[in-house]
């Protein structure tokens, strides 16, 4: 199984740069979507194939990387953006990152 | 307009069989590319991803749960199924189905479902 890895948590204030990073366990190429999930709702598409912004998604969502490394990064962050950000594979069958939860402050 | 739905059975008893369905509109599973997705979530845990149909029939499972996971598909009254075997309280989760076109790009609601004796 790839395995990817993420920081559990993170605080940033509203208007600053974010960036949360997902490590895998081996290269899965480009083949790297993310994903913000509300409390009580479902997950929802914020970037395909590492670094395609997902119809309807605000232009402050970024995502880079290939390989083994990927960041998304949100810039600037504002309140409504606090969630938790799972990153998923789709290389390697598909797996799904532990998540991060993204307060802000 | 895209949308899903899942339906279950709500609760279960240890070893029976969870049978889901999902009902979709707004594109067909016969759609060059075009897949769907099954995916769980733990209250307060994270996603797994369980199995994946695509429009030409191949199907995918997480290796970790194969043996015990049936996907399938009714194309005409567009619909995705999924059957996990012999259920455990470790099954009692949401589950969700999700259309994959680069990405799970919709996703249903969820379903909730509690494995309990």
């Amino acid at each position: 199984d790839t395995v990817l890895t993420q920081s559990p948590a993170l605080a940033v204030s509203p208007g600053e740069r974010v960036t949360i990073s997902c490590r895998a366990s081996e290269s899965v190429s480009t083949g790297m979507h993310w994903y913000q999930q509300k409390p009580g709702q479902q997950p929802k598409l914020l970037i395909y194939g590492a670094s395609n912004l997902e119809s309807g998604v605000p232009a402050r969502f970024s995502g880079s990387g290939s390989g083994t490394d990927f960041t998304l990064t949100i810039d600037p962050v504002e309140a409504d953006d606090t969630a938790t950000y799972f990153c998923q594979q789709s290389w390697n069958d598909l797996t799904f990152g532990s998540g991060t939860k993204l307060e802000i402050k | 307009q895209v949308t899903l739905k899942e339906s279950g059975p709500g609760i279960l008893q240890p070893s029976q069989t969870l049978s889901l369905t999902c009902t979709f509109s707004g594109f067909s599973l016969s759609t060059y590319g075009m897949g769907v997705g099954w995916i769980r979530q733990p209250s307060g845990k994270g996603l797994e991803w369980l199995a994946n149909i695509w429009w030409d029939d191949d199907k995918y499972y997480n290796p970790s749960l194969k043996n015990r996971l049936t996907i399938s598909k009714d194309t005409s009254n567009n619909q995705a199924f999924l059957k996990i075997t012999n259920v455990d309280t470790a099954d009692t989760a949401t589950y969700y189905c999700a259309r994959y076109n680069s990405g799970f790009d919709y996703w249903g609601q969820g379903v909730m479902v509690t494995v309990s004796s």
